[in-house]
């Protein structure tokens, strides 16, 4: 079934360690986004993907860094994890024609202690 | 830049009564504006979408309105049902370029008191 997939759901881990939360999409889209949200409050765009090799730092600063290699895969690194990096991150994609709704993965729920 | 605001932040309806959320957006290019639902602890999904060339669109119980002249859009929900609890994010972007984002209201929270 065609769906967006993120790995890992849950992510607890000590301050200053590197990680990398995984996206992946098999809806065939071109456009990726990442947000970060805590619970129940405002999606924040923290960056953003056009297509392979294409990324965007989104309205919200982040410390994190994407690649985009293949286009159904958007991964989001931060290379030294921090308490305030603790939220939840969804990973959103869509295609390219002017028609086509937004989706949203299951999300990861980041504890940086 | 651009910014959609929505309001109110949090509403209490009865079960059975009607939900009004509504919102205005800044950007007057903007051409396409969907509404998203996220129960707690799930991933927001679409629940409805308007385009500027329509002024209103129903679901079911639900119904989104647009005013392009004011730039407001709202979203209806009559005969609310406690499973309508949920935060409601309204959004806008351009659809006429390639290059959109789409930009959110902070969301409102709504509960629907049996």
């Amino acid at each position: 079934e065609a769906d967006i997939y993120q790995t890992p759901r849950y992510l607890v881990i000590g301050t200053g360690k590197k990680i990398t939360l995984e996206c992946s999409q098999t809806m065939g889209h071109d456009k990726m986004y990442w947000y970060q949200q805590d619970p129940g409050m405002e999606l924040h765009l923290i960056h953003y993907s056009y297509g392979v090799n294409s990324t965007e730092k989104g309205d919200l600063s982040s410390e994190s860094t994407v690649s985009r290699i293949r286009t159904e895969h958007f991964p989001l690194t931060l290379e030294s994890a921090r308490p305030s990096h603790t939220s939840q991150y969804l990973c959103a994609s869509r295609g390219l024609a002017r028609t086509d709704t937004q989706y949203f993965g299951p999300g990861t729920r980041l504890t940086v202690l | 830049g651009e910014n959609v605001e929505q309001h109110p932040s949090t509403l209490s309806v009865q079960e059975g009564d009607s939900a009004v959320i509504k919102c205005t957006y800044s950007d007057s290019a903007s051409n396409y504006f969907p509404w998203y639902k996220q129960e707690l602890g799930k991933r927001p999904q679409l629940i409805i979408d308007i385009r500027s060339n329509v002024g209103e669109k129903k679901d079911q119980r639900i119904a989104v309105t647009l005013n392009k002249t004011a730039k407001h859009f709202s979203l209806h929900i009559t005969e609310t049902q406690p499973e309508d609890s949920a935060v409601y994010f309204c959004a806008a972007s351009n659809r006429q370029t390639s290059y959109d984002k789409v930009i959110f209201g902070p969301g409102t929270s709504l509960s629907v008191i049996p």
